[in-house]
């Protein structure tokens, strides 16, 4: 029972430098999101994609680049990490982007940058 | 004004007690109440659900939603050590491209054996 996965749970980054994060769901679910999660500011939407093939930008999404590479695989992509990217990043799939659609969350890959 | 409301706490409480936690919201258009529960170091599980005003129950806990007020409430009976976790209240609106869902700044209780 592995639902969502996310890759890797732990990283620290120095200012500039880039990297991925990986997230894959073996639900079969259609929809995939991006959050962060910071002390006082509670969850927010970083991008999500509603199906396979379509992205959209969220709440935050500056700094950000992602890409759906198949039904089960969404990666965040930091481009030039900065300290205000330190964060905890959670993924989450949904079986449809809808009201009823019941979030399932990946356990978090915690970014620190300096 | 932030479209969701939730006092961080912390909140702390003997085992056995009854937990109130609440938030508050302004966009009237949301239908849609959930309450996320998530313990240290792990992602947010879906804990209820409910759709538009009312109560619903499940086991120990029950959800109400208050539309004319704009609040929503969820309710711990018999307050475990194990219920202890940040709680995320969160509320959502339309559907497809137009789905919206927010999330409040979560709750930290802790239920003291």
């Amino acid at each position: 029972n592995a639902g969502v996965t996310q890759t890797p749970k732990f990283q620290v980054l120095k200012t500039g430098q880039s990297m991925t994060l990986q997230c894959a769901q073996d639900m079969n679910h259609n929809s995939m999101y991006w959050y962060r999660q910071d002390p006082g500011m509670g969850l927010r939407l970083i991008y999500y994609s509603a199906s396979e093939g379509t992205t959209d930008k969220g709440e935050v999404p500056n700094g950000y680049n992602v890409s759906r590479l198949n039904k089960r695989e969404f990666s965040l992509r930091l481009e030039s990490a900065a300290p205000s990217q330190t964060s905890v990043y959670f993924c989450a799939s949904s079986a449809l982007a809808g009201p009823t659609g019941e979030l399932f969350f990946g356990e978090g890959s915690r970014l620190t940058v300096l | 004004q932030k479209e969701v409301e939730q006092d961080p706490g912390p909140l702390s409480v003997p085992e056995g007690a009854i937990v109130s936690l609440n938030c508050t919201y302004s966009n009237s258009a949301f239908q849609y109440f959930m309450w996320y529960r998530q313990y240290s170091r792990k992602g947010p599980e879906l804990l209820m659900y409910t759709y538009s005003s009312g109560n619903k129950e499940d086991g120990r806990f029950t959800a109400q939603v208050d539309k004319s007020s704009k609040y929503i409430s969820l309710f711990i009976r018999d307050s475990q050590p194990s219920d202890s976790a940040t709680y995320l209240c969160a509320m959502s609106v339309g559907g497809g491209s137009n789905y919206k869902l927010t999330f409040g700044k979560g709750t930290l209780l802790t239920v003291n054996p």
